[in-house]
């Protein structure tokens, strides 16, 4: 069973920073894409950034390019988003996706619940 | 960048069948997923590759993808399939994933 647990949420001030993760397991997870998207409160889904299985290839949303960084690290099975130069509209619900399928473009399939990212002074 | 319009809501009454649409400058040359999500839930994928679908979803579901406009239709709707729906693609154009804006089903 795929499981994705994210962690690291939190109440940062503006202009702060904090590093989010994501424990998979149930798959092999060095195979897949995986994908971070986020959702502001009451507002609908936002794509934010993507990483290649081996991590070589990392793509980004206009809105975070510069701020937000993509990693991961196939040995504990984790994925990771640094988000830098944090502003109040970065407040939202983070999730963390794997892709469907082994191409970098494709959607993901199953989704974490989520960890909490609050942007305020 | 790539944009992907869906109507904000959509109505329709128990056992009829629910047509919800995403629009898209020649959406019909990319895939299109769908995704079903309930109030305080992940979302969960209901169709990829514009008509296929996962593992344990109902064949209530369908998914078609045409010129400008992708659909995703649910015949004999039940009260249980009251959510809002995204439609989801790749833009090839600027390596990034986008959704629209999302559609909620109200079940009558």
């Amino acid at each position: 069973e795929v499981q994705l647990l994210e962690s690291g949420g939190d109440l940062v001030q503006p202009g702060g920073s904090l590093r989010i993760s994501c424990a998979a397991s149930g798959f092999t997870f060095s195979s897949y894409p995986m994908s971070w998207v986020r959702q502001a409160p009451g507002k609908g889904l936002e794509w934010v950034s993507g990483i290649s299985g081996p991590g070589y290839s990392t793509y980004y949303a206009d809105s975070v390019r510069g701020r937000f960084t993509i990693s991961r690290d196939n040995s504990k099975n984790t994925l990771y988003l640094q988000i830098n130069s944090l502003r109040a509209e970065d407040t939202a619900l983070y999730y963390c996706a794997k892709v469907r399928g082994y191409y970098d473009t494709g959607g993901p399939d199953y989704w974490g619940q989520g960890t909490l990212v609050t942007v305020s002074s | 960048s790539y944009v992907l319009t869906q109507p904000p809501s959509v109505s329709v009454a128990p056992g009829k069948t629910a047509t919800i649409i995403c629009g898209g400058n020649n959406i019909g040359s990319k895939n299109v997923q769908w995704y079903q999500q309930k109030p305080g839930q992940a979302p969960v994928l209901v169709i990829y590759d514009d008509s296929d679908r996962p593992s344990g979803i109902p064949e209530r579901f369908s998914g078609s993808d045409s010129g400008n406009t992708a659909t995703l239709t649910i015949t004999r709707v039940e009260a249980g399939d009251e959510a809002d729906y995204y439609c989801q693609v790749w833009d090839s154009s600027t390596d990034s994933g986008v959704f629209g804006g999302g559609t909620k089903l109200t079940v009558l």
